[in-house]
C-alpha cells in the first residue's frame, strides 16, 4: 500500500527567508504527486502536480517541487516566504494513470508552517 | 468555472442521529471523492465516485455510505453518528479519467455531541 510521509509536523520561517518541507513517499509504480494547502478553515488548494517529463515542477505563489525518483521524495520549496504563506501543506500520492484503478489520494500528516515577522 | 461547492458548511447532530453531506463538482467533471479530515487521523480517502458508480472505497464502516447523481453531484450519508465522526468532510472532483488532478471544496464541519 501506498504511503506518504512529512517528517516535519511544525516548521517556522522568518519572512522572506526561504523555505523547503520534506515529502517521502513509498509506491510500487510511477507514483503521481501533489502538494496541496490548507488556510484555517478552509479546504485544500492545489499547489503543484507531478505527472511525469521534467522532475522539477513549478506551482502557484511563487512554490516548486522537485521529484526525486533515487530519494523517493517531493520536497517543496519557496525561495522568501510571505506572511501569507502560514498554513498547512499536505503532501499527496494518487494512484494513476489507470482509469480503472479510481482517483484515491493518500495523503502526508501535513507540515504547519508559521511565519515570523 | 465555478469550484466545487460543499452544503451545509457547518452541521450540529446528537450521537445516533444520521446526516447527509452535499457536493456539486466542478462543470463538466464526472467524478466526485471524499475525505474526512481528523486532528488525530489526518486526511483519509472514504470513497470516490465516477459515472454514478463507486469506484473505490476507503477503510471505512458501513455507516458511511454515498451516491452519485446522473448530473455528477454527490451525497453522502453517516448513519448513527458516533462522536469520533466529528471530522470536517472534504469533497474533490476531477474529470475521473485517469492522469487527473482533484480540485477540493471548502468542506463540511460536522460536530456530533
Amino acid at each position: 500500500a501506498q504511503s506518504v510521509t512529512q517528517p516535519d509536523i511544525h516548521i517556522t520561517v522568518s519572512e522572506g527567508a526561504s523555505l523547503e518541507l520534506r515529502c517521502n513517499y513509498s509506491y510500487g509504480a510511477t507514483p503521481y504527486l501533489f502538494w496541496y494547502v490548507q488556510s484555517p478553515g478552509q479546504g485544500l488548494q492545489l499547489l503543484l502536480k507531478y505527472f511525469s517529463g521534467d522532475t522539477l515542477v513549478q506551482g502557484i505563489k511563487g512554490f516548486e517541487a522537485e521529484f526525486k525518483r533515487s530519494q523517493s521524495s517531493f520536497n517543496l520549496r519557496k525561495p522568501s516566504v510571505h506572511w501569507s504563506d502560514a498554513a498547512e501543506y499536505f503532501c499527496a500520492v494518487g494512484e494513476g494513470p489507470i482509469q480503472a484503478a479510481g482517483n484515491k489520494l493518500t495523503f502526508g500528516g501535513g507540515t504547519r508552517v508559521l511565519v515570523k515577522p | 468555472k465555478a469550484g466545487v461547492t460543499q452544503t451545509p458548511r457547518y452541521l450540529i447532530k446528537t450521537r445516533g442521529q444520521q446526516v447527509t453531506l452535499s457536493c456539486s463538482p466542478i462543470s463538466g467533471h464526472r467524478s466526485v471523492s471524499w475525505y474526512q479530515q481528523t486532528p488525530g487521523q489526518g486526511l483519509q480517502f472514504l470513497f470516490e465516485y465516477f459515472s454514478e458508480t463507486q469506484r473505490n472505497k476507503g477503510n471505512f464502516p458501513g455507516r458511511f455510505s454515498g451516491r452519485q447523481f446522473s448530473n455528477s453531484r454527490s451525497e453522502m450519508n453517516v448513519s448513527t453518528l458516533e462522536l469520533g465522526d466529528s471530522a470536517l468532510y472534504l469533497c474533490a472532483s476531477s474529470l475521473g479519467t485517469g492522469a487527473d488532478t482533484q480540485y477540493f471544496g471548502p468542506g463540511t464541519r460536522l460536530t456530533v455531541l
